[in-house]
């Protein structure tokens, strides 16, 4: 099962920042966030992710609160090219056998102009 | 563009039948993970390998086998085909595994057609 919690659907005007919400309440103290991102039907696209530490790309930033429970990605400006599927997942790093990525339903971006 | 590379884009097949789809990593990538998309399960884990070796499993059926080969490409092997094995199929590859530096980039996928 997914360990995250994240909101079926959102909008978002064009321009504007998007905030994406992830709530991950069970998270480990070794486990990182990832998020990604699928457009249509095109293979998920990786976008950030990060451990404690707030984090920043050419793509988004990520922010995650001190207790680790929850963390929101930030689309600074977003585009129509932007609509797609957003997904949180927590994952472990600390060891080679078993790890793989549980990918829940997500949250629905629409961009809208 | 991801860097890595799915083959065949689209295969449409009969009941019974067996297929092979072909993934090829990024550059530099040891590590390859199959996925699987149906419209209503979303995306399923199948299988990773890293550097030819099987690490992990999940929700693959004794039907469908895969294989890293020593040129680290990968193949899914897909058999006795059922109407419920329509779906995408995607492959993934990382550079390591299990040291905060395995964020997978995904394939374009390739939409298996059963009829």
């Amino acid at each position: 099962d997914a360990k995250t919690t994240q909101p079926p659907s959102m909008d978002c005007a064009e321009g504007r920042a998007a905030n994406l919400p992830c709530n991950h309440s069970t998270i480990s103290g070794n486990e990182y966030v990832y998020w990604y991102r699928q457009i249509h039907s095109q293979g998920p696209q990786y976008i950030i992710h990060g451990l404690k530490n707030n984090e920043t790309n050419e793509m988004a930033s990520l922010i995650i609160t001190e207790d680790r429970k929850s963390s929101t990605l930030i689309l600074p400006h977003a585009t129509l090219r932007d609509t797609a599927v957003y997904y949180c997942i927590v994952r472990a790093n600390r060891d080679n056998y078993g790890q793989n990525f549980v990918f829940g339903p997500g949250t629905r971006l629409s961009v809208l102009p | 563009d991801s860097g890595v590379t799915q083959t065949p884009k689209h295969l449409i097949t009969a009941t019974g039948q067996r297929v092979t789809l072909r993934c090829s990593p990024r550059s530099g990538d040891l590590s390859v993970y199959w996925y699987q998309q149906s419209l209503d399960q979303g995306l399923q884990f199948l299988i990773q390998y890293y550097n030819g070796e099987e690490r992990a499993k999940g929700n693959i059926l004794e039907r469908f086998s895969a294989q890293q080969f020593p040129d680290l490409h990968s193949e899914l092997n897909l058999s006795s085909l059922e109407l419920g094995d329509s779906a995408l199929y995607f492959c993934a590859s990382s550079v390591e595994i299990a040291t905060g530096r395995d964020q997978q980039y995904f394939g374009p996928g390739t939409r298996l057609t059963v009829t």
